[in-house]
């Protein structure tokens, strides 16, 4: 499979814990996405990179949440100090620009909280 | 701000009956309207987009700024179609940024 790789799916954690998600988006997209989805809600935007450079970022990410993408390739999501509210499926996805610029998300990650 | 309404939480329709799933958007500018679909424990993918103005997999969207609408339709649904769908909207000059609506379930029954 190809497409956005995202990892681990699956992640519970104690509140107050760091937790670090991982997303490899599609060879050659240098544009990449996170986003937030909760339980009967659609994905909400968190930030965005082209190549290296975080160019936009959502009010919903507060200082606890640090999204990196050091070398325009692979991107991390970091949450420090967990809190309940945080538990959520975290989906990344990618975009090459020009022509369609489709956007693929991955399968997410889903983060629980207790 | 921005803002994608899809009333419908859940939408149930016979195999072979016409389907209309709602999508209101709120925006001053020229937004870009996109539909998403989900099936089942697979990811996100992108339906189709108004700029494109195509029919895939029989469903058609046409952007009403007047009612600043973008329903999507398809006249003869089939029980393949059962999905999570979501309207989205992307800013004019944005970087794609995508605002979600919350989504709607159609299930289709035999």
């Amino acid at each position: 499979d190809t497409g956005v790789s995202q990892n681990p799916r699956h992640k519970i954690t104690k509140r107050g814990q760091n937790v670090t998600f991982r997303c490899d988006p599609i060879s050659e997209h240098n544009r990449l996405y996170w986003y937030r989805q909760t339980l009967g809600q659609g994905p909400e935007f968190l930030t965005y990179f082209q190549n290296e450079a975080q160019l936009e970022k959502s009010r919903l990410l507060s200082d606890r949440f640090s999204a990196e993408r050091p070398k325009g390739s692979f991107s991390t999501l970091e949450i420090q100090r967990t809190e309940q509210g945080d538990s959520a499926m975290y989906l990344c996805a990618s975009s090459f620009p020009g022509g369609r610029n489709t956007i693929y998300f991955g399968e997410g990650s889903w983060l629980t909280v207790v | 701000a921005q803002r994608v309404t899809q009333p419908e939480k859940l939408l149930s329709v016979f195999k072979g009956a016409p389907v209309e799933l709602k999508c209101n958007y709120s925006y001053s500018g020229s937004p870009e309207l996109f539909w998403y679909v989900q099936y089942s424990r697979q990811r996100l993918q992108l339906l189709l987009r108004h700029i494109s103005r195509e029919s895939i997999k029989g469903f058609t969207a046409d952007l009403n700024k007047g009612e600043t609408s973008f329903h999507l339709k398809k006249p003869f649904a089939q029980e393949e179609d059962s999905a999570m769908y979501y309207c989205a909207l992307s800013l004019s000059g944005s970087a794609r940024q995508l605002t979600f609506g919350s989504g709607t379930q159609l299930t289709v029954l035999p």
